[in-house]
């Protein structure tokens, strides 16, 4: 069974880079019939779409954070990571890692981490 | 303000219907990209619920149901029960923003 788990720093400081892997278990990276996201969420607010790559290399990032998100995947880790510089406390968020399944639909998410909550803080 | 709307809240009482709205526009939902449902129980991530407007991904009671007309989209909830009780998230694809985004989310009571 599919797991995906994220991890790294629970605290950042502003204007540095936040930086998180998601771990696949149970599941191959190296498979065209899937994509992988990365979607955010303040806590006590709703979500927010970050970005999501394909197999082919194709990515594709929110226009707001486009100039600060960088994804990148190590299929021989089966680990895929976010990068977000110059974070704020306006960052501060459970953040969740996803994958798609393109013979289900083109852009949702069936499978989620459980999250992992990053502070921006001093 | 997220560019799809859903209203913040809904209620009913065990056993009724409930419909939760996902309003979109023309470079959206009204472009005739697909939207898709998500149930977020507390504390918990989001589980896919509804895809492609209308799909259930297997396991999902058929209680849920989608649908898309315009440049809005439905959700409906038949013999509410307890366990209803979340939040509840539309999806979809907006050309403007070259990318996905999801509605802001409502929240469903069980009274």
């Amino acid at each position: 069974q599919l797991h995906l788990q994220e991890s790294g720093p629970e605290l950042v400081k502003p204007s540095e880079t936040l930086s998180l892997t998601c771990t696949v278990s149970g599941g191959s990276m190296s498979n065209s019939a899937y994509y992988w996201g990365w979607i955010r969420q303040p806590p006590g607010r709703g979500l927010e779409w970050l970005g999501t790559f394909f197999y082919s290399g194709t990515t594709y990032y929110s226009p707001s954070l486009k100039s600060r998100v960088t994804m990148s995947v190590d299929t021989s880790k089966s680990q895929f990571s976010l990068k977000l510089t110059s974070v704020s406390a306006a960052d501060t968020a459970i953040y969740f890692c996803a994958r798609g399944t393109v013979t289900t639909c083109d852009d949702c998410f069936d499978s989620w981490g459980q999250g992992t909550l990053v502070t921006v803080s001093s | 303000q997220s560019v799809l709307t859903q209203p913040p809240s809904v209620s009913g009482a065990p056993g009724q219907r409930v419909t939760i709205s996902c309003t979109g526009s023309s470079s959206n939902i009204g472009a005739g990209y697909d939207v898709h449902w998500y149930q977020q129980l507390p504390g918990t991530a989001p589980k896919l619920l509804i895809f492609d407007n209308n799909n259930r991904p297997s396991g999902v009671p058929d209680r849920f149901s989608g649908s898309k007309s315009g440049t809005s989209a439905s959700l409906a909830i038949s013999g509410l029960q307890a366990e209803d009780e979340a939040d509840y998230y539309c999806q979809s694809h907006d050309n403007s923003l070259t990318g996905s985004l999801f509605g802001g989310g409502t929240k469903l009571t069980v009274l």
